[in-house]
This record gives C-alpha cells, structure tokens and sequence, in this order.
C-alpha cells in the first residue's frame, strides 16, 4: 500500500520567511495531493491541492509543486505569519487517502 | 453552509465500556469517512461509506468497532468493550461522491479510556 514519508517534523521560522515542508510518496498510481493545516484541538483544514497532471499550483501565499517522477511534492508558504503556526500534513490519495506523520510550524513573531 | 460536525467534542470512559461516536457530515455529501488520529501522528483511515452502505472497512483495527449510517446522512462509530490503545481522536470527513479524495474534516471527538 501507500506510503506517505514527510519533513520535517518540527520548523521554526521567523515571520516573514519562507516554510518549506516536503513529503515523498510510494503508490505511483496516487494521483491526487493535498495539503491539511490542523490547528490544537481542530479538524485538519483542507488548505491547498494538487493532482498528478498538474506541477505546481499557486493560492496567495501559498503554492504546493509535484514532481511525478521522483514521487515527492512540496508546500512552500512565503512571508509567514504567526497564525500560521499549526501542524501541517500532506497526504496522497490513491482509492483511499494515506496522511504523513505531520509538520510542526512554529512562526515566531 | 455548515462544515461537517462530531459529537461529543470529548468523551472519558473506562475500561471496558461502550461508546458511541457521532458524525453528521456536509449536506449533499453522500461519502462520508472515519479515521483515527494517536498523538503525533497523521490521520489513519477506518471506515468509508457511499450512502448508506460501507464501501470499504478496511481500515477497522478488530471486530470491536463497528461504523453504521442507516440513512445515508448521519454515521455512528461504535466502540465495544474499550481498551487503554484505543484512546485516540477519531475524526470523520465528508465529500461529494464523485470527488471521493476532496476530503473535509470535521473538528474530532477526543475519546480517552480510563
């Protein structure tokens, strides 16, 4: 079955820098990404999304890429907030959804 | 329009017990799924419905959890006989049936075995 490896666990950033989080994936017949933002004591927010015929996808701040080839995609935020903080999973779907360990986002002001 | 919601938020029981936990997913959404999330971890698929049968239950750890949704709306999840390794929180998301991997998560119930 799917795979679903993500890094890294913890990241600290500054506000205004850049976060980049990245997760590989196994199933080459995976073929749909997204991105869940979980705030403490919420539900995973569905924040951005990127299927297989599509490389890279841009939504403010925020842009996910896919590169098929090498089975990995990234979530790239830019000019970081504190209200970004949050845990971050990326996940692969392939007939069922298979979700990474999480990123811990910490923004400091 | 209203997201999908869980009900208890929280739920303390005790070793042993039985336990219900509810979901009432997005309006016209006909698949509806549970996962259960431990401490650190990402979410794990349970169980999936399309309406009011369960398409897949793979994901259901033993013959203790069991999942219905006898109307195609509402879904329960149901715990016999609770054990200490099932504390976790198990949350359940919703989508419309012919886009199955856009997924929307309701906010979870905290279910912790004394």
């Amino acid at each position: 079955g799917e795979n679903v490896e993500q890094h890294p666990s913890t990241l600290s950033v500054q506000e205004g820098d850049s976060a980049v989080i990245k997760c590989t994936y196994s199933d080459s017949a995976s073929n749909y990404f997204p991105w869940y933002k979980q705030e403490l004591g919420k539900g995973p927010q569905l924040i951005i999304d990127i299927r297989s015929n599509v490389g890279e996808k841009k939504d403010q701040r925020i842009a996910v890429t896919l590169n098929k080839t090498a089975k990995h995609f990234s979530l790239h935020i830019t000019e970081t907030q504190p209200e970004d903080s949050a845990v971050y999973f990326c996940a692969a779907y392939n007939n069922d959804m298979r979700f990474g360990a999480g990123t811990r986002l910490t923004v400091k002001p | 329009g209203a997201g999908v919601s869980q009900t208890p938020s929280n739920k303390v029981t005790e070793k042993g017990k039985y336990v219900e936990l509810r979901c009432d997913p997005i309006s016209g959404h006909t698949a509806l799924y549970w996962y259960r999330q431990s401490l650190g971890q990402g979410p794990e698929f349970l169980i999936y419905f399309q309406g009011t049968g369960a398409a897949d239950d793979s994901g259901l750890p033993n013959d203790r959890f069991f999942a219905v949704r006898p109307e195609g709306s509402v879904s329960t999840l149901k715990i016999q006989r609770t054990e200490r390794g099932d504390s976790a929180v198990y949350l359940c998301a919703s989508s419309l049936a012919g886009e199955k991997d856009t997924q929307y998560f309701g906010p979870g119930t905290r279910l912790t075995v004394l």
